[in-house]
């Protein structure tokens, strides 16, 4: 596509919820990331791939967030039994090797 | 490790003032720098990079240099239109960081008329 989609836009989880975030990257960008930024803040780095390999996953904040990149194009970040301090926009960005980044509008999650 | 730090917003212009948004780095080696815009209820968008000290980037009037005696990247604009409203990020990419971008918390313009 044109830029990277992320779906859903919004989304509203009860606390211990398992929600399912997707990016879908630029066509052909090897290299994708995902950010987290909480209200007020930058964007903090979660993890990165390139193609299907996850080479990083050091930003991940516990061992309830997980991301996959099967096939080296479509992207889910899950994290697993939601809790308040997981509220946040939540971005994916993609890139040629070496090359700029594009980002995408961002999933808003609110844990109530 | 490597860490940027901006001007706190929000700021406040009238059309057609001068804009400076500081940003000063903390990193080993050679970083690369940027400036991302957010607008409002849009994603983040590259507005301007350097990759080497005394380079100067530019995009849409607006300018930064980057200043490796003063671990510096500071955004200007000569004259600000109501349309640059927009939450401005300073990043770096560096050697201690790798291909992530390293972000500062962001700065609020608002410009009016």
């Amino acid at each position: 596509g044109a830029g990277v989609s992320q779906s859903p836009r919004y989304k509203v989880a009860k606390r211990g919820q398992d929600v399912a975030l997707r990016c879908d990257p630029i066509s052909g960008h090897v290299s994708l990331f995902w950010y987290q930024q909480a209200l007020g803040q930058g964007p903090e780095f979660l993890t990165y791939f390139q193609n299907e390999a996850q080479l990083d996953k050091s930003g991940l904040p516990s061992d309830r967030f997980f991301a996959e990149r099967p096939e080296g194009s479509v992207s889910t970040l899950k994290i697993q039994r939601t809790q308040q301090e997981d509220s946040a926009v939540y971005l994916c960005a993609s890139s040629l090797e070496g090359g700029g980044y594009t980002f995408g509008s961002g999933t808003r999650l609110t844990v109530v | 490790g490597d860490s940027v730090t901006q001007m706190e917003g929000p700021v406040t212009l009238s059309e057609e003032a001068f804009l400076t948004i500081n940003c000063t780095y903390t990193a080993t080696g050679y970083p690369s720098l940027f400036w991302y815009v957010q607008y409002p209820g849009e994603g983040l968008q590259l507005l301007l990079k350097a990759t080497k000290a005394d380079d100067k980037g530019s995009n849409k009037g607006f300018e930064a240099t980057y200043r490796k005696e003063t671990t510096s990247f500071h955004l200007e604009k000569g004259s600000v239109q109501v349309s640059d409203s927009a939450v401005y990020f300073c990043a770096l990419s560096g050697s201690n960081s790798g291909y992530a971008l390293n972000f500062g918390k962001g700065t609020s313009l608002l410009v009016t008329p």
